[in-house]
């Protein structure tokens, strides 16, 4: 059974202040990793990807990987009362169909 | 932009009835999926479709069947909707990176 593991949360940070928010992943043969965000009761919405080993930034957002860890996080610098949300991490192992692995996701919450 | 449309926002149906949930993309994937979401356990794929009239079970497929007859029409069916299929229901299609429609809100009575 291939698993991705987030911690639930609740992740509460000040505004301001970095946001961290850590994946792990079972299949060694995981190729490509995303972050959704997801607003109370709306759909998830693509935020990052990264394909290799390393990180790669967007903005605020910064996403890392380590295919040797297993171990994939997202960054949220100068955090926003509007960054808070449910983020979820999901991997693909390969093949085709694009059939994603969600994790349950970490619910961030940034206080004023 | 990619577009994923769901067909309703929300809905109330009792239980025993047919129910059928309709998902548009726009950009000619060939993947499409639907997924159910609920508090606690996260996104679960029920079906996905990886061309017309071609069909794969996810998850947890007990209960509900799809329909792709076109390649930008993706539906699921639920044969005998009950309770337990209450749930927040997502649509999404992929050509290499996965997009969501808004979701249906789903309630048995």
């Amino acid at each position: 059974q291939k698993e991705v593991e987030q911690n639930s949360g609740p992740l509460s940070v000040p505004e301001g202040a970095i946001a961290s928010l850590n994946c792990t992943y079972s299949d060694r043969g995981s190729q490509s990793f995303f972050w959704y965000r997801q607003y109370s009761g709306k759909s998830p919405e693509l935020i990052m990807s990264i394909y290799s080993n390393g990180d790669k930034e967007d903005g605020r957002f910064t996403a890392q990987l380590n295919k040797a860890s297993q171990y994939v996080s997202l960054l949220i610098r100068d955090s926003q009362p509007s960054d808070s949300a449910t983020y979820l991490c999901a991997v693909y192992v390969g093949g085709s169909n694009y059939k994603l692995t969600f994790g349950k996701g970490t619910l961030l919450t940034v206080n004023p | 932009d990619v577009k994923v449309t769901q067909s309703s926002r929300y809905l109330v149906k009792r239980t025993g009835e047919k129910v059928f949930l309709e998902c548009v993309q726009d950009m000619d994937h060939e993947n499409m999926f639907w997924y159910r979401q609920d508090p606690g356990l996260g996104l679960r794929l029920i079906y996905f479709s990886y061309d017309v009239k071609m069909k794969e079970k996810g998850d947890i497929p007990e209960g509900y069947s799809v329909s792709r007859e076109k390649k930008e029409r993706f539906s699921l069916i639920l044969e005998s909707a009950s309770t337990n299929q209450t749930s927040m229901y997502l649509c999404a299609s992929s050509g290499g990176l996965l997009h969501f429609g808004n979701g249906t809100r789903l309630t048995v009575t």
